[in-house]
Order: structure tokens, then sequence, then C-alpha cells
């Protein structure tokens, strides 16, 4: 089974600054890992995700997120946010072997960007 | 870029009766998914579908639950007898295949009374 961790609910910023949104995961097999963003009244849209590879992924619209197999981490950054960054942002994990590729999501971070 | 649409965008219904969330998947997309956000949770998985039939499901996917593929285009979620619990926003998603990323569509709001 997965599990994924996201420690912080809330993340304010001041525009321009640079993020970095926290995601930990658990799993006893493989995984592939992704960022979704959920933009007010909006659906999920898939940021960026790691199947394999360069553990440095990027992304839409700047994000960029880095997989560390020994930490069992896939932080999520940005160096510069702008006011249309303001979203919740979900860190997600589908194990590699399964036959449904069901989604495992954290419980999300509410980005808030202050002028 | 092609999209998963699902209607109604917002659906009232009183408890105990029937009700049907429709959705569109992409149209070369093989695998099907729900999955409900009850309102201030987490995005939890309810159902995949692959082949005219459930691949996996989760324990909150109970008998009163079902899903079909009426036709080759659509793909809808039934909730039998509806409960003031089951109030919650339902996303379809779908995916061209296992290891592609499944696409959401912009979710049904599911309102209980």
């Amino acid at each position: 089974a997965q599990s994924v961790t996201q420690l912080d609910s809330q993340v304010p910023v001041f525009e321009e600054a640079p993020v970095e949104l926290r995601c930990n995961y658990s799993s006893s097999v493989s995984v592939y890992l992704f960022w979704y963003v959920q933009y007010p009244n909006q659906g999920l849209q898939l940021l960026l995700k790691y199947l394999s590879g360069s553990t440095l992924v990027k992304g839409i619209n700047g994000f960029e997120a880095e997989f560390n197999k020994s930490q069992t981490s896939f932080h999520l950054r940005k160096p510069s946010v702008h006011i249309s960054d303001t979203a919740e942002y979900f860190c997600a994990v589908t194990s590699r072997y399964s036959s449904a590729s069901k989604i495992i999501f954290g419980s999300g971070t509410r980005l808030s960007i202050r002028p | 870029e092609p999209e998963v649409t699902q209607t109604p965008s917002h659906q009232v219904t009183q408890m105990g009766q029937e009700v049907i969330l429709r959705c569109v998947p992409i149209s070369n997309h093989l695998y099907f998914y729900w999955y409900r956000q009850i309102l201030g949770q987490k995005v939890e998985f309810l159902v995949s579908f692959y082949n005219n039939e459930i691949s996996e499901k989760s324990e909150i996917f109970d008998d009163q639950f079902s899903v079909e593929r009426p036709d080759g285009s659509n793909f809808t979620l039934k909730i039998r007898s509806t409960k003031l619990e089951d109030s919650a926003m339902y996303f379809c998603a779908s995916s061209r295949d296992l290891n592609q990323p499944q696409h959401f569509g912009d979710g049904t709001r599911l309102s209980i009374l």
C-alpha cells in the first residue's frame, strides 16, 4: 500500500518569492509520482510527473520537483511565484505494478500568494 | 487539447434518491476512474474501469455504487440510494495506458439534502 504526506496544509508566500511545497511518500513497491494543481472551482490539472530517468522533473508554469529515493520525498519548487499560482497543490503516487493505476493523493497544500 | 468533461457541474438530490453522474473521457483513452473529494478532505479513489469491467474498487465503493460505459463515449457513476455522507465533489479521470498520467474532469459537486 502507498501513502502520501503533505506536511504543510497552508503556505503563504509573497509574490516573486521562492516556494517549496513538501511531499513525502511511503510504499513497499516502486512508484510513479505526480503533482496536481487545483485552481479555485476547477478540476485537477497535472503539473508534473516522475516516471523514471532524471530525478529533477520540470513541469508547467515554471514548477519543478526533485525525486529523492533515499528520503522518499518529492518536493515541489518554484523560484518566483505569481498571484496566478494561488491554488491547492496535491502530491500523488501510483504503484508501478498496479493493474489499475489508482492514484493515492496527499491531503493538499493551499498556496496563497500575497502581493 | 482534448479534455475530460463531466455533467452536471452541480447536482442537488434528496436523500434516498438515485443519482447518475456523467463523464465523457478523452476519446482514445482506455482506462477510466472515479474519485471523490469530501469538502475539506483529500481526494479518494473510488473505482477503476477497463475493458468494460471494474479493475479495482475501494472500500468506499459499496453496493450502492455502480459504473457503466453505456456507449462508446460516456462513463457513468450511479449512486442507488443517496446518503447525506455522499455529498462531495466527484471527479472522473481517464488515461490512455496504465503508465500514462490520468486526466481529470472539472468535477460534479453532489449535494444531498
